[in-house]
């Protein structure tokens, strides 16, 4: 079935650094692919998304490429800041299909 | 316009006993999802519902757990005789449409505690 794998947590910076947080899917076909973002004691808003290969999904200086020939999507920003410290989850949803599967989550931590 | 909303946002249970999650969709939103998160873990997928009608439950439990989605009200998800393995998070999500590049949006989520 289905599966998306998350680089494994917790990740900590210092503020100003180079952020990369790695995923990688399994799916038939051609899936719609996402990043969430759940702030502590809150729900999941999406970050952003791509929906077919070579699309780069973009949002507050975060960017993420589908790439189809190596299955992955992984989350890059240039400069974090203390206020990107949550919980980020990868996520796709196969063409056809309305369930979302969720990876497993990479905390991050970024320290002033 | 206003969220996904869900009530209560925090729910103590002893075992045995029902829960019962309340999630109102974002207005204009006909399609509702139910997730669980277990402790440190991702979401999985429940069910999938329209109004009136349940188009996927591939991922509920086959026993103690129901859910509903009435022509006027909020979903409901019913959880009978809850156990300490059903403490988690359970959040709601909606879309507008059957579209497969459409945005769920994410409510808060219910956080329930069973002791």
């Amino acid at each position: 079935g289905d599966s998306v794998t998350q680089m494994e947590g917790p990740v900590t910076l210092s503020e100003e650094a180079f952020l990369t947080i790695n995923c990688t899917y399994t799916a038939t076909g051609y899936p719609s692919l996402f990043w969430y973002v759940q702030y502590p004691g809150e729900g999941l808003q999406l970050l952003l998304k791509a929906t077919k290969a070579d699309d780069k999904g973009s949002n507050k200086g975060f960017e993420a490429t589908y790439r189809k020939e190596t299955t992955s999507f992984h989350l890059e920003k240039g400069s974090v800041q203390v206020s990107d410290s949550a919980v980020y989850f990868c996520a796709l949803r196969s063409s056809g299909a309305q369930k979302l599967v969720f990876g497993q989550g990479t905390r991050l931590t970024i320290n002033p | 316009n206003a969220g996904v909303m869900q009530n209560p946002r925090h729910l103590v249970r002893r075992r045995g006993q029902e829960a019962r999650l309340r999630c109102s969709p974002m207005k204009g939103h006909s399609h509702v999802y139910w997730y669980r998160q277990l402790p440190e873990e991702g979401l999985k997928f429940m069910v999938y519902l329209q109004k009136e009608n349940i188009i996927d439950e591939s991922g509920m439990p086959k026993e103690r757990f129901s859910a509903e989605f009435p022509k006027e009200g909020p979903s409901i998800l019913r959880i009978q005789q809850v156990v300490r393995g059903d403490s988690a998070a359970y959040f709601c999500a909606s879309s507008p449409f059957l579209d497969s590049e459409e945005t769920q949006y994410f409510g808060p989520g219910t956080r329930l505690l069973v002791l």
